[in-house]
């Protein structure tokens, strides 16, 4: 079954950890995606990856860091310096070549 | 920043009832996407427009892509309650950047 994997669907923290979501996708998609959802703001783009071993930021990277060693994992890690971690944070994926972006089910952060 | 800004952020409408989300840029755009979130889901693609003038159909939805290429619109027809949720339009760049919109959260009175 291809798709886009998030795990976990759920996750607490408590303030001051670091935290790692995972985000694997079967697809063969050359990019991947990492958004940041809050209530009335859509979806906000924390990196991106066109190709293995290459990201860029997106407009709010801060706090954020990101691998890309396998074409199908973008793993997402929220540090301690991200003031205001808790939110849904969706992964996506596309193939340049066809442009729809498909997405996960997403992971909602919680830091206590 | 967001590159496109989308209007109404909330929508309310009355079963039956036709209604249109826009979605606005400063710049010349080179494609727009529409996206889907239904309440608690992720979202879910829905159509791409990148020619001038472009009209695309799907059922009770009319999307339309301006002649300047700035703006973008979405019509609802004869509106049904499954047509809660969020609509996003989305830009996507030759770098891959891929930047979305605000999204018009629609609801709907039975």
């Amino acid at each position: 079954d291809g798709g886009i994997t998030q795990s976990p669907k759920y996750l607490f923290r408590k303030e001051g950890q670091n935290v790692t979501l995972s985000c694997e996708q079967n697809l063969n998609h050359d990019a991947m995606y990492w958004y940041r959802q809050d209530p009335g703001q859509g979806l906000r783009l924390i990196y991106y990856s066109q190709i293995v071993n290459d990201f860029q930021k997106g407009d709010i990277a801060e706090g954020y860091s990101v691998s890309r060693e396998k074409k199908e994992s973008f793993p997402l890690t929220v540090t301690s310096a991200q003031k205001n971690p808790t939110a849904f944070y969706l992964c996506a994926s596309s193939d340049p070549r066809n442009t729809e972006a498909f997405f996960g089910q997403g992971t909602r952060l919680t830091v206590v | 920043g967001q590159q496109v800004m989308q209007i109404p952020q909330y929508q309310h409408v009355q079963e039956g009832e036709d209604f249109t989300t826009y979605c606005n840029s400063s710049t010349t755009l080179s494609n727009i996407q529409w996206y889907k979130q239904r309440p608690g889901g992720h979202p879910v693609f829905l159509i791409q427009l990148v020619k001038s003038g472009e009209v695309k159909k799907q059922k009770r939805l009319t999307f339309q892509f301006g002649e300047a290429k700035k703006n973008s619109s979405l019509h609802i027809t004869a509106t049904q309650t499954t047509d809660v949720g969020t609509y996003f339009c989305a830009v996507l760049t030759n770098d891959y950047k891929l930047s979305f919109g605000a999204g018009t959260t629609v609801t709907v009175r039975a």
